[in-house]
């Protein structure tokens, strides 16, 4: 059974304090992993996809890698407006267009 | 950009009356969009694939009596909750799927309803 598994479930940082998401999955063969920001009461905001393992993308203060089993989401001196609940979701190849997601990790950011 | 709305943003209903949700892909073309629902601080739950000229495909669960969904074009797929019911009360989110390129699925912004 395909799995998506993301730690932690909430972290707190302080501002300028960086630190990294995780993201493991468990996929018969995987399409693509893609990471989302949703602010509250909002839709997901699409950030980055990677496809195979040893990719990486970069976005302003994010960064997110790609293994074989994992994916991390770096977040580099942040800062309170990253706060938000970052979601992780893998595509797998047997499922055509679905996602499957993972539940999510809370950051809060304090200035 | 890829952008995708929802429409209503919110809606309360009383029980027993039905309720349209309305998404559009505003500057690409969707042959495929997908419904989901969020509880309060959990995470996306599939309902549906629906598919530009062809039926829904339904996720277990999921009564498509109920949750009725229309692709009558390249941009909109609408969402019709029929018979609402308190616990039908939830976040419903759309997608849409950029076609050519990457596979990316982009998200509207969610319509909140809530069943009196």
């Amino acid at each position: 059974e395909d799995q998506v598994t993301q730690s932690p479930e909430a972290l707190r940082l302080q501002e300028g304090e960086s630190s990294s998401l995780n993201c493991s999955y468990t996929v018969s063969g995987l399409r693509g992993l893609f990471w989302y920001r949703q602010d509250p009461g909002k839709g997901p905001e699409f950030l980055f996809t990677l496809y195979s393992a040893g990719e990486e993308k970069e976005k302003e203060r994010l960064k997110a890698t790609l293994t074989k089993k994992e994916s991390f989401l770096h977040i580099t001196a942040p800062k309170p407006e990253d706060s938000a609940t970052y979601l992780c979701a893998v595509q797998p190849m047997e499922y055509g267009n679905k996602l499957v997601f993972g539940a999510g990790t809370i950051l809060r950011v304090k200035s | 950009g890829a952008v995708v709305s929802q429409h209503p943003s919110w809606v309360i209903c009383k029980s027993g009356t039905s309720v349209k949700i309305e998404c559009r892909s505003l500057d690409f073309q969707a042959t495929t969009m997908f419904w989901y629902r969020q509880f309060p601080k959990q995470s996306l739950m599939l309902m549906a694939t629906s598919n530009e000229g062809s039926k829904a495909t339904y996720e277990q669960g999921v009564e498509k009596d109920k949750f009725l969904i229309n692709h009558a074009s390249l941009t909109l797929s609408t969402l019709t909750v029929t018979s609402a019911h308190p616990e039908d009360s939830s976040f419903y989110i759309c997608s849409a799927r950029r076609q050519g390129g990457v596979e990316t699925q982009y998200f509207g912004p969610g319509t909140r309803l809530l069943v009196l």
